[in-house]
């Protein structure tokens, strides 16, 4: 059973555009909510996270949108840079299980020059 | 150093030889994970240790596989008699304190049985 549903699973976005990516979950105790950036031969990296008191935080062309109600929360980097080219990883985590991430399966995002 | 640091980066071995793989966590860091992650896939959680606590062990995907922790240092994956199924890259990651939620990776083991 995945606890986090990560879609879709590879997208392609041309430079400039926005890249969308979405993760739901059925848990409603989890209350940390990460993304991680991920390059080939590279280990993943923090990207972004939310906590479900807020709706959205924005940090530079990265923005993650959280909907409580609806256990839904989802990526959105804005202006796509070929740069931005990579795996993408959601993930969430509660103190109940001591704090341990449940990883989505990942988005390899490709943003055409 | 900075990161967390594993070896060796690459591992190249026979089928049914046994293997070792190293984490050195990021120093402080008491909280240390390994995960697999097959080509083009998705992060498997495999084991978990905090602190002086029982590790979770639940990710482990057969009694072939096993892991130890010296108190809040390096930390041994070792998998045995190794089949071919087990290629893939096993990445370590550590987190400053218990119940923190951000862990940092390293850069991984590439492991392949042939």
């Amino acid at each position: 059973q995945q606890q986090v549903k990560q879609s879709p699973q590879s997208l392609i976005v041309q430079k400039g555009g926005i890249s969308i990516i979405n993760c739901a979950y059925e848990n409603t105790a989890f209350d940390y909510f990460p993304w991680y950036q991920q390059f080939p031969g590279k280990g993943p990296a923090l990207l972004i996270a939310i906590r479900p008191d807020v709706s959205e935080k924005k940090e530079g062309r990265f923005t993650i949108s959280f909907n409580k109600s609806a256990k839904q929360f989802s990526l959105h980097i804005m202006d796509s840079q070929p740069g931005d080219s990579a795996t993408y990883f959601c993930a969430a985590s509660h103190a109940g299980n001591n704090r341990k991430l449940i990883w989505g399966l990942g988005t390899s995002l490709a943003v055409n020059p | 150093g900075a990161g967390v640091s594993q070896s060796p980066s690459n591992k190249v071995t026979e089928k049914g030889k046994d293997v070792e793989l190293r984490c050195d966590p990021i120093s402080g860091h008491t909280a240390l994970y390994w995960y697999r992650q097959r080509l083009g896939q998705g992060l498997e959680f495999l084991i978990y240790f905090q602190g002086n606590s029982a590790p979770d062990k639940s990710g482990l995907p057969s009694d072939r596989f096993s892991a130890e922790r010296t108190g809040e240092s390096v930390s041994t994956l070792t998998i045995q008699r190794t089949q071919q199924e087990d290629s893939a890259v096993y990445l370590c990651a550590s987190s400053p304190n218990w119940g923190v939620d951000t862990i940092y990776f390293g850069e991984g083991s590439w492991l392949t049985v042939v």
